[in-house]
């Protein structure tokens, strides 16, 4: 069964600051990951997902991963991040190919103006 | 775009009654919902799937008896807070999944925050 585990609790950046967040899963079969982001009072959105073929992922608001099989990762990283990018940050995967989602414990990322 | 609608966005309740939180697909049917339950600063935790015309499936360690889920239609799960005290007090979000082929889409319903007293 698939888990994902994120380490980054909580990451202050200053602005303009390059972002990298961790995100590590534990099955070694096909996989699909999620990057979801949860902005204070609102719903999640998602930011981006890796289902094949690139590994590299381009997803919303100049947010991107990288899915490194040999490692286990899928980290979300940003070249300069914005103060509207404070939020909550989740990984998720499906626990079995198209069932629930299982979330990360999720980082909490804060921008610095 | 799919989107899902949650409502109560907050409700307080007596400690005792039973709350119902709704959750709609508005614009496609789902065939499979899902509810999470959020504490401040934590992640996401999956209370139960249900299945449009089906018994929900439970998380382990979550009371069936006191969370009860009814997904009547391909575009209502409801979750019923029996009995309601104030450690359920807590953030309610539901999921739906809907669509075919390979992109698993989820999407999720802005949450219910519920304050028990």
């Amino acid at each position: 069964a698939q888990s994902v585990s994120q380490h980054n609790h909580h990451v202050i950046l200053s602005e303009a600051a390059s972002l990298e967040l961790g995100c590590n899963y534990s099955y070694g079969g096909t996989v699909n990951l999620f990057w979801y982001v949860q902005y204070p009072g609102q719903h999640l959105q998602l930011l981006l997902k890796y289902f094949s073929g690139d590994p590299l992922v381009k997803g919303i608001k100049g947010f991107e991963a990288e899915f490194i099989k040999s490692k286990f990762s899928f980290n979300l990283r940003k070249p300069s991040v914005q103060w509207s990018d404070t939020a909550e940050y989740f990984c998720a995967v499906p626990y079995n190919q198209g069932g629930k989602l299982i979330f990360g414990q999720g980082t909490e990322l804060s921008v610095k103006p | 775009g799919a989107v899902v609608s949650q409502h109560p966005s907050r409700v307080i309740c007596k400690s005792g009654t039973s709350v119902k939180i709704e959750c709609r697909s508005l614009d496609f049917q789902a065939t499979t919902m899902f509810w999470y339950r959020q504490f401040p600063k934590k992640s996401l935790m999956l209370m139960a799937t249900s299945n449009e015309g089906s018994k929900a499936t439970y998380e382990q360690g979550v009371e069936k008896d006191k969370f009860l889920i009814n997904h009547a239609s391909l575009t209502l799960s409801t979750l019923t807070v029996t009995s309601a005290h104030p450690e359920d007090s807590s953030f309610y979000i539901c999921s739906a999944k809907g669509g075919t082929g390979g992109d698993y889409g989820y999407t999720f319903g802005s949450g219910t925050r519920l304050t028990v007293v």
